[in-house]
């Protein structure tokens, strides 16, 4: 299976700052790595996605980096606004299967989450 | 375009009785999805939809049954609500099976009493 955890469950932060999200897995077989951001009231948003051959991807201010070695994924916002306030999840996909008409599925695991606060 | 539109946005409903969440999405999806969020437990997979005419259990099934009325639309329905049913539950729907960037509906927050 897969279980995902996150270091911090908030994170405080200066407008204008870096904010650093972490998360961990634990299947050395996960392939696929999305991080998803989610305001108040509202579903989750894709932000930036990450496959398992790639060490770095980088997106509008944000970048994901994957170190397989110790399954952990970051995800980094860059001069982070107001309007990035919200919970952000990593999410991590360990293969799945084939249902019983033979289509192909991931399987996501969710983290838990970390609430990212910005104060002007 | 809507994208991923799920109804009703609240509903409380006794221990017992029954309702469908509805899902239905305009961006010509073949995947479809029903997740719960709980605090703290993340968002967890009850039932997908790979394509039209298929089905499958996710993480946590019981409890619940699913319909893929047509492509477009994907119902979740509590046949007999318990407290532990309470939860957001988000609708998703993707391109293909393999693709994860799925995009979620805005929620059904529902409360069994």
């Amino acid at each position: 299976g897969e279980s995902v955890g996150l270091h911090l469950p908030t994170l405080s932060v200066q407008e204008g700052d870096n904010s650093i999200i972490n998360c961990a897995y634990s299947n050395s077989a996960s392939d696929y790595f999305i991080w998803y951001k989610q305001e108040s009231g509202k579903g989750p948003q894709f932000i930036i996605d990450i496959r398992s051959n790639m060490d770095k991807r980088q997106g509008q201010r944000v970048t994901v980096l994957l170190n397989k070695t110790v399954k952990h994924l970051s995800l980094q916002i860059a001069a982070t606004q107001p309007g990035d306030s919200a919970v952000y999840f990593c999410a991590v996909n360990w293969g799945g299967g084939a249902n019983a008409g033979g289509t192909s599925y991931g399987k996501l695991t969710f983290g838990q989450g970390t609430i990212l606060t910005v104060h002007p | 375009n809507a994208g991923v539109t799920q109804t009703p946005k609240f509903q409380v409903l006794k221990t017992g009785q029954s309702m469908t969440l509805q899902c239905a999405q305009d961006m010509n999806h073949n995947s479809m999805y029903w997740y719960r969020q709980d605090p703290g437990m993340g968002l967890r997979l009850i039932y997908y939809s790979a394509s039209e005419g298929t089905t499958d259990k996710g993480e946590v099934p019981n409890g619940y049954n699913v319909s893929r009325l047509n492509k477009r639309e994907f119902s979740l329905r509590l046949e007999s609500a318990a407290p532990s049913q309470t939860s957001v539950y988000f609708c998703a729907s993707s391109v293909r099976p393999t693709q994860y960037g799925y995009t979620f509906g805005s929620g059904t927050r529902l409360t069994v009493v």
